[in-house]
């Protein structure tokens, strides 16, 4: 069963980079057919699609915040990763991966996800 | 790229059916159908229940459904159990620019 998990700072100063990691497990970051996603929901409210990328560096990012992420990815650790720079408090999000099926745009497995603060 | 609409909140008694709906535009729901439903308990990840309108993942109870038609897709929930208390959120394709939105959520009561 395909697993992930992230991991990362749960407190980030206003003004600074944010950097999460998924670590993928049961399975290969490589199949073909699917893009390795994050996705954001604040405190009490809805989902927010951050961007996608595939295994082989292909990346699309939601527009609302393409200034602010990079997404990268690592296939010989099996793991992907999120850059969101000039973190402000509406940044103060749960963060989770997700993997996202290339062909039928739907999420289908997704990391337990990790609370992110930003303190100013 | 607007959030698709959702009603903020649907309710039902146990066995009853309810209907909750999302409704995009010519440029995502009604064009496409990649719409895709995930139900979300409090403190958990969401969950794929529904994808491709109306098609269900393996292991997902046959008391959930989908259908759309023109810019709304909606999400049926038959025989109402308490463990259908969840929020409740649609996602469709929308073009290659932003390729992903999400619904703004339905909280699902059992009365």
């Amino acid at each position: 069963q395909l697993q992930l998990q992230e991991s990362g700072p749960g407190l980030v100063k206003s003004s600074e980079t944010l950097s999460l990691t998924c670590a993928v497990s049961g399975g290969s970051i490589s199949t073909s057919g699917y893009f390795w996603a994050w996705v954001r929901q604040p405190p009490g409210k809805g989902l927010e699609w951050i961007g996608y990328i595939y295994y082989g560096g292909s990346t699309y990012y939601n527009p609302s915040l393409k200034s602010r992420v990079t997404l990268s990815v690592d296939t010989s650790r099996n793991q992907f990763s999120l850059d969101l720079s000039s973190m402000t408090a509406a940044d103060t999000a749960v963060y989770y991966c997700a993997r996202h099926s290339e062909v039928e745009y739907f999420f289908d497995f997704w990391g337990q996800g990790t609370l992110v603060t930003v303190s100013s | 790229q607007s959030a698709l609409a959702q009603p903020a909140s649907v309710s039902g008694s146990p066995g009853q059916s309810i209907t909750v709906s999302c409704t995009g535009t010519s440029t995502d729901v009604g064009v496409y159908n990649f719409v895709s439903w995930y139900q979300q308990h409090p403190g958990k990840a969401p969950k794929l229940i529904i994808y491709d309108v109306s098609n269900r993942p393996s292991g997902v109870s046959r008391r959930f459904s989908g259908s759309k038609s023109g810019n709304t897709a909606s999400l049926t929930i038959s025989g109402l159990q308490a463990e259908d208390e969840a929020d409740y959120y649609c996602s469709s394709f929308s073009g290659t620019i932003n390729p992903c939105v999400f619904g703004t959520g339905t909280r699902v009561t059992v009365l």
